[in-house]
């Protein structure tokens, strides 16, 4: 079975500053790993994938994230955040036997102060 | 463009009183998951689609029941919604066979029991 830690609940920032959110998963097969963001009372936007290939995966809105199968984690990072960041992060596991059936992390709420 | 459209977007229902949710998809995807999302928590995988197969996750109440009339739409069925079943209800499709590739979602319906 598959699972997924998201290490910090909440993150504040300030605006232009670098932020990183981090993820962990556990698994006894091969995964895939996505990043998505929710806004309030919205749904899931999918901000990055990663399938197979490159480690180091970049998605929309100027977040990258670094797969790095050795520490099973899945860190999503950006070098200087604006207000408009501000949202849920939700990390995600798909197993590669499966299609799409997602397992998430708890979320981690990004707030960005000005 | 298209889209994963769910409807209605909030919902009011009364302690006991069945209530259908629906979703629909341009998407011409395959597989249609339902999510049920607590305030402040990770959506949980309730049921899928495969094709016409229906899949329960094991955990998914009795209360909760699927209808796939096409590949088109997909409706949530709570037959006697409680107090623990207020909740966001996501709907997400993907294009199954060929392994993983990614997922859509819709904007979710907000639902309330009163």
């Amino acid at each position: 079975a598959q699972s997924v830690t998201q290490l910090d609940s909440q993150v504040p920032v300030f605006e232009e500053a670098p932020v990183e959110l981090r993820c962990n998963y556990s698994s006894s097969v091969s995964v895939y790993l996505f990043w998505y963001v929710q806004y309030p009372n919205q749904g899931l936007q999918l901000l990055l994938k990663y399938l197979s290939g490159s480690t180091l995966v970049k998605g929309i809105n100027g977040f990258e994230a670094e797969f790095n199968k050795s520490q099973t984690s899945f860190h999503l990072r950006k070098p200087s955040v604006h207000i408009s960041d501000t949202a849920e992060y939700f990390c995600a596991v798909a197993h590669s036997g499966g299609y799409n059936k997602l397992i998430f992390g708890a979320g981690t709420r990004l707030a960005v102060h000005p | 463009d298209a889209m994963v459209i769910q409807n209605p977007r909030y919902q009011v229902t009364q302690f006991g009183k069945p209530v259908t949710l629906s979703c629909s998809q341009t998407l011409n995807h395959n597989v249609m998951y339902w999510y049920q999302q607590k305030s402040s928590q990770a959506p949980k995988l309730l049921f899928h689609y495969y094709d016409k197969d229906f899949n329960n996750e094991a955990d998914t109440p009795d209360n909760f029941q699927s209808r796939r009339p096409n590949t088109s739409f997909c409706f949530l069925d709570i037959r006697s919604p409680g107090l623990g079943d207020a909740a966001m209800y996501l709907c997400a499709t993907s294009r199954g066979g060929g392994g993983v590739t990614e997922a859509f979602f819709g904007q979710g319906t907000r639902l309330t029991v009163v």
